[in-house]
């Protein structure tokens, strides 16, 4: 079992849809959570991090369900530029190591 | 633009070469974490160095080994080169060692093995 895993997609959906994407992680004490960002053959950047409160950042909404060991991502408002890979990271241990699940594809269209 | 600078940006090697690859941290930075992106995957950790000392290893085999100079740019090297090597190497840095540090990447390393 992946340590991080995510629907790959790819998830098509029309400029101004609402989208949401979720991940689980199997390590239950991982400290931190965030989701990061990757266009085509780009580096990856950081969205947003993840706290059990939620998190909001404009039209974006982050969620963290411990218990159930879930991350979301929502995405309302939908904008051609927001066609990329979603990348759902877990922090674990003291070193800080990264431990990204696949991604999921958003691609929104006109 | 993260202020983390990788090169060369692109490279091509055989099976059996080796390699190395560079990463300037940003500015203030000690700490360098190495991973590596194959298509269609999302990056996995090699390794991190956190004041010239290797800080944490993934599930990479010892041919793959890195260094930390004085001034926190590090190198990636990878001895006998596989066809599976080929894959975005990418760097990141961060404030210290200390786990609740944002790591922010560089454009990486495209390394095709022939």
């Amino acid at each position: 079992r992946k340590e991080v895993e995510q629907d790959p997609g790819p998830f098509n959906v029309p400029e101004g849809a609402t989208v949401a994407f979720n991940c689980t992680y199997s390590n239950s004490a991982s400290q931190s959570f965030f989701w990061y960002r990757q266009d085509c053959r780009k580096e990856p950047k950081l969205l947003m991090s993840v706290y059990s409160s939620g998190n909001e950042d404009g039209r974006f909404t982050a969620q963290l369900n411990r218990a159930s060991q879930y991350i979301s991502l929502l995405i309302r408002d939908s904008k051609l530029s927001d066609s990329a890979t979603y990348l759902c990271v877990v922090k674990t241990g003291n070193t800080g190591k990264l431990i990204f699940g696949q991604g999921t594809t958003l691609q929104v269209k006109p | 633009e993260t202020g983390v600078t990788q090169s060369p940006t692109h490279l091509i090697k055989t099976r059996g070469q080796q390699v190395t690859l560079r990463c300037s941290s940003q500015s203030g930075h000690n700490t360098v974490s190495w991973y590596q992106q194959a298509l269609g995957q999302g990056p996995q950790f090699i390794f991190q160095y956190y004041r010239e000392e290797e800080n944490g290893r993934g599930n990479f085999p010892p041919r793959f080994s890195g260094l930390q100079f004085p001034n926190y740019s590090s190198e990636l090297n990878v001895n006998a080169l596989e066809l599976d090597d080929s894959a975005l190497y990418l760097c990141a840095s961060s404030l210290d060692g200390n786990s609740k540090n944002i790591q922010y990447f560089g454009a990486g390393t495209r390394l095709s093995v022939l």
